[in-house]
Protein backbone atom coordinates (compact mmCIF):
# COMPACT_ATOMS: atom_id res chain seq x y z
CA UNK A 1 0.00 0.00 0.00
CA UNK A 2 0.72 4.11 -0.29
CA UNK A 3 0.60 6.30 1.98
CA UNK A 4 -0.07 9.95 0.90
CA UNK A 5 -0.14 13.26 2.36
CA UNK A 6 -1.59 16.51 0.49
CA UNK A 7 -1.05 20.07 1.89
CA UNK A 8 -2.72 22.20 2.68
CA UNK A 9 -5.42 20.12 4.33
CA UNK A 10 -7.48 22.74 3.24
CA UNK A 11 -7.62 26.95 2.22
CA UNK A 12 -9.83 29.66 1.69
CA UNK A 13 -8.72 31.97 -0.93
CA UNK A 14 -9.73 35.27 -2.65
CA UNK A 15 -10.77 35.50 -6.25
CA UNK A 16 -8.49 36.09 -8.82
CA UNK A 17 -5.42 33.91 -6.79
CA UNK A 18 -3.74 31.00 -7.29
CA UNK A 19 -2.95 28.23 -4.65
CA UNK A 20 -0.35 25.29 -5.37
CA UNK A 21 -1.27 21.69 -3.14
CA UNK A 22 0.93 19.67 -3.02
CA UNK A 23 0.65 15.80 -2.81
CA UNK A 24 3.46 13.04 -1.44
CA UNK A 25 3.74 9.58 -1.38
CA UNK A 26 5.87 7.26 0.85
CA UNK A 27 7.18 5.18 -2.08
CA UNK A 28 8.05 5.64 -5.73
CA UNK A 29 4.68 4.99 -7.83
CA UNK A 30 4.21 4.73 -11.44
CA UNK A 31 1.26 6.92 -11.91
CA UNK A 32 -0.21 10.09 -10.11
CA UNK A 33 -3.39 11.51 -10.95
CA UNK A 34 -5.43 14.59 -9.39
CA UNK A 35 -9.41 14.65 -9.10
CA UNK A 36 -11.41 17.32 -7.73
CA UNK A 37 -14.79 16.27 -5.96
CA UNK A 38 -17.19 19.12 -6.11
CA UNK A 39 -19.72 18.84 -2.66
CA UNK A 40 -22.04 16.33 -3.29
CA UNK A 41 -20.36 14.68 -6.68
CA UNK A 42 -18.33 12.25 -7.51
CA UNK A 43 -15.22 12.16 -8.82
CA UNK A 44 -13.54 14.18 -11.58
CA UNK A 45 -10.36 13.55 -13.39
CA UNK A 46 -8.52 16.60 -13.95
CA UNK A 47 -4.95 15.02 -15.60
CA UNK A 48 -2.63 12.48 -15.03
CA UNK A 49 0.85 13.44 -13.60
CA UNK A 50 3.32 12.39 -15.64
CA UNK A 51 7.13 12.19 -14.19
CA UNK A 52 9.56 14.58 -16.43
CA UNK A 53 7.32 15.65 -18.84
CA UNK A 54 3.62 17.61 -19.47
CA UNK A 55 0.52 16.44 -17.45
CA UNK A 56 -1.98 14.77 -19.28
CA UNK A 57 -5.55 16.36 -19.20
CA UNK A 58 -8.78 15.56 -19.43
CA UNK A 59 -11.21 17.30 -21.64
CA UNK A 60 -12.49 20.17 -19.94
CA UNK A 61 -9.27 20.74 -18.33
CA UNK A 62 -6.12 22.79 -19.21
CA UNK A 63 -2.84 23.47 -18.63
CA UNK A 64 -3.46 27.12 -18.14
CA UNK A 65 -5.42 26.45 -15.53
CA UNK A 66 -4.27 23.86 -13.53
CA UNK A 67 -0.76 24.02 -14.33
CA UNK A 68 0.75 20.27 -12.84
CA UNK A 69 4.71 19.38 -11.91
CA UNK A 70 5.50 15.96 -11.67
CA UNK A 71 9.53 16.05 -10.64
CA UNK A 72 9.65 12.65 -9.62
CA UNK A 73 8.25 9.29 -8.55
CA UNK A 74 7.01 10.09 -4.67
CA UNK A 75 6.05 13.94 -5.47
CA UNK A 76 3.19 16.08 -7.72
CA UNK A 77 1.72 19.49 -7.48
CA UNK A 78 -1.25 20.85 -8.87
CA UNK A 79 -2.08 24.50 -8.92
CA UNK A 80 -5.66 26.03 -9.43
CA UNK A 81 -4.77 29.44 -11.11
CA UNK A 82 -7.03 32.68 -11.44
CA UNK A 83 -9.39 30.85 -8.96
CA UNK A 84 -13.03 31.65 -9.03
CA UNK A 85 -16.21 30.51 -6.51
CA UNK A 86 -16.78 27.74 -9.16
CA UNK A 87 -13.27 26.25 -8.32
CA UNK A 88 -14.36 25.67 -4.93
CA UNK A 89 -13.90 21.83 -4.11
CA UNK A 90 -12.09 19.02 -3.16
CA UNK A 91 -8.97 18.10 -5.09
CA UNK A 92 -7.88 14.70 -3.93
CA UNK A 93 -4.34 13.41 -5.34
CA UNK A 94 -4.38 9.22 -6.09
CA UNK A 95 -1.49 6.97 -7.17
CA UNK A 96 -1.12 3.35 -8.39
CA UNK A 97 1.30 1.07 -9.91
CA UNK A 98 -0.36 0.85 -13.27
CA UNK A 99 -4.06 0.29 -14.84
CA UNK A 100 -5.74 -3.24 -12.86
CA UNK A 101 -3.88 -2.00 -9.87
CA UNK A 102 -4.95 -0.59 -6.87
CA UNK A 103 -5.58 3.48 -6.49
CA UNK A 104 -4.69 4.55 -2.92
CA UNK A 105 -6.27 8.31 -2.18
CA UNK A 106 -4.61 10.94 -0.49
CA UNK A 107 -7.13 12.99 2.56
CA UNK A 108 -7.63 16.13 -0.36
CA UNK A 109 -7.78 19.31 -0.04
CA UNK A 110 -11.05 21.60 0.65
CA UNK A 111 -10.65 24.73 -1.04
CA UNK A 112 -13.08 27.39 -0.69
CA UNK A 113 -12.96 30.86 -2.85
CA UNK A 114 -14.59 33.94 -2.16
CA UNK B 1 -21.80 9.78 -24.56
CA UNK B 2 -20.09 7.72 -21.68
CA UNK B 3 -21.77 7.54 -18.80
CA UNK B 4 -21.09 5.47 -15.34
CA UNK B 5 -24.50 4.95 -13.75
CA UNK B 6 -24.66 4.49 -9.72
CA UNK B 7 -28.55 5.09 -7.84
CA UNK B 8 -28.46 8.37 -6.94
CA UNK B 9 -30.92 8.04 -4.05
CA UNK B 10 -29.48 6.66 -0.79
CA UNK B 11 -30.20 2.78 -0.08
CA UNK B 12 -31.18 2.59 3.18
CA UNK B 13 -31.40 -1.73 5.00
CA UNK B 14 -31.68 -2.86 8.14
CA UNK B 15 -28.72 -4.33 9.87
CA UNK B 16 -28.32 -7.89 9.08
CA UNK B 17 -29.79 -7.84 5.90
CA UNK B 18 -27.68 -7.90 2.50
CA UNK B 19 -27.10 -4.46 0.48
CA UNK B 20 -26.94 -4.83 -2.88
CA UNK B 21 -25.59 -1.69 -4.97
CA UNK B 22 -25.40 -1.29 -9.03
CA UNK B 23 -23.10 0.22 -12.00
CA UNK B 24 -24.31 0.47 -15.13
CA UNK B 25 -22.01 1.32 -17.51
CA UNK B 26 -22.49 2.93 -21.40
CA UNK B 27 -20.17 3.74 -24.41
CA UNK B 28 -17.39 1.86 -22.56
CA UNK B 29 -15.38 -1.49 -22.72
CA UNK B 30 -13.99 -1.83 -18.98
CA UNK B 31 -10.65 -4.13 -19.02
CA UNK B 32 -11.08 -3.46 -15.02
CA UNK B 33 -13.92 -2.47 -12.65
CA UNK B 34 -13.17 -1.40 -9.07
CA UNK B 35 -15.12 -0.44 -5.82
CA UNK B 36 -14.67 2.09 -3.03
CA UNK B 37 -16.04 2.87 -0.08
CA UNK B 38 -15.55 6.77 0.57
CA UNK B 39 -16.73 8.04 4.42
CA UNK B 40 -17.42 12.41 4.31
CA UNK B 41 -14.32 14.17 4.32
CA UNK B 42 -12.01 11.59 3.10
CA UNK B 43 -10.67 9.90 0.27
CA UNK B 44 -12.12 7.03 -1.28
CA UNK B 45 -10.48 3.84 -0.37
CA UNK B 46 -10.03 1.08 -2.30
CA UNK B 47 -12.44 -2.40 -1.75
CA UNK B 48 -12.62 -4.33 -4.74
CA UNK B 49 -11.28 -4.97 -8.55
CA UNK B 50 -12.48 -7.27 -10.89
CA UNK B 51 -11.11 -7.74 -14.44
CA UNK B 52 -13.92 -8.12 -17.51
CA UNK B 53 -13.17 -12.00 -17.74
CA UNK B 54 -14.04 -12.39 -14.27
CA UNK B 55 -17.70 -12.88 -13.21
CA UNK B 56 -17.73 -12.41 -9.49
CA UNK B 57 -15.14 -11.66 -6.64
CA UNK B 58 -15.38 -12.03 -3.07
CA UNK B 59 -13.78 -10.56 -0.07
CA UNK B 60 -15.19 -11.33 3.22
CA UNK B 61 -18.74 -10.11 3.68
CA UNK B 62 -18.12 -8.09 -0.23
CA UNK B 63 -19.05 -9.57 -3.31
CA UNK B 64 -18.46 -7.97 -6.88
CA UNK B 65 -19.82 -9.45 -9.84
CA UNK B 66 -19.63 -8.44 -13.86
CA UNK B 67 -21.59 -8.79 -16.53
CA UNK B 68 -20.11 -7.28 -19.64
CA UNK B 69 -23.25 -8.04 -21.56
CA UNK B 70 -25.84 -6.06 -19.38
CA UNK B 71 -23.24 -3.75 -18.95
CA UNK B 72 -23.56 -3.97 -15.05
CA UNK B 73 -21.80 -4.46 -12.04
CA UNK B 74 -22.96 -5.36 -8.78
CA UNK B 75 -21.81 -5.00 -5.22
CA UNK B 76 -23.35 -7.28 -2.32
CA UNK B 77 -22.67 -6.23 1.14
CA UNK B 78 -24.11 -9.57 3.63
CA UNK B 79 -24.71 -9.32 7.02
CA UNK B 80 -24.58 -5.70 6.73
CA UNK B 81 -23.62 -3.02 10.03
CA UNK B 82 -24.04 -0.09 10.91
CA UNK B 83 -20.27 0.33 10.14
CA UNK B 84 -20.79 -0.32 6.19
CA UNK B 85 -22.59 3.17 6.28
CA UNK B 86 -20.82 5.17 3.55
CA UNK B 87 -20.95 6.83 -0.06
CA UNK B 88 -19.78 3.47 -2.44
CA UNK B 89 -18.47 4.66 -5.64
CA UNK B 90 -17.39 2.04 -8.74
CA UNK B 91 -15.00 3.13 -11.18
CA UNK B 92 -13.58 1.64 -14.32
CA UNK B 93 -10.55 1.83 -16.62
CA UNK B 94 -10.49 0.23 -20.59
CA UNK B 95 -7.32 -1.31 -21.70
CA UNK B 96 -4.07 0.69 -22.45
CA UNK B 97 -5.66 2.99 -20.35
CA UNK B 98 -3.84 3.64 -17.03
CA UNK B 99 -6.98 5.14 -15.29
CA UNK B 100 -9.80 5.26 -13.43
CA UNK B 101 -13.43 6.87 -14.36
CA UNK B 102 -15.56 7.11 -11.49
CA UNK B 103 -19.69 6.92 -10.80
CA UNK B 104 -21.60 9.20 -8.72
CA UNK B 105 -21.67 7.31 -5.55
CA UNK B 106 -24.29 5.34 -3.84
CA UNK B 107 -24.85 6.29 -0.37
CA UNK B 108 -25.48 3.36 2.10
CA UNK B 109 -27.17 3.46 4.98
CA UNK B 110 -27.48 0.70 7.71
CA UNK B 111 -30.17 0.63 10.81
CA UNK B 112 -29.62 -1.23 13.76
Amino acid sequence: SAVISQKPSRDICQRGTSLTIQCQVDSQVTMMFWYRQQPGQSLTLIATANQGSEATYESGFVIDKFPISRPNLTFSTLTVSNMSPEDSSIYLCSVSQGAGDTQYFGPGTRLTVL
Amino acid sequence: SQKIEQNSEALNIQEGKTATLTCNYTNYSPAYLQWYRQDPGRGPVFLLLIRENEKEKRKERLKVTFDTTLKQSLFHITASQPADSATYLCALAEYNFNKFYFGSGTKLNVKP
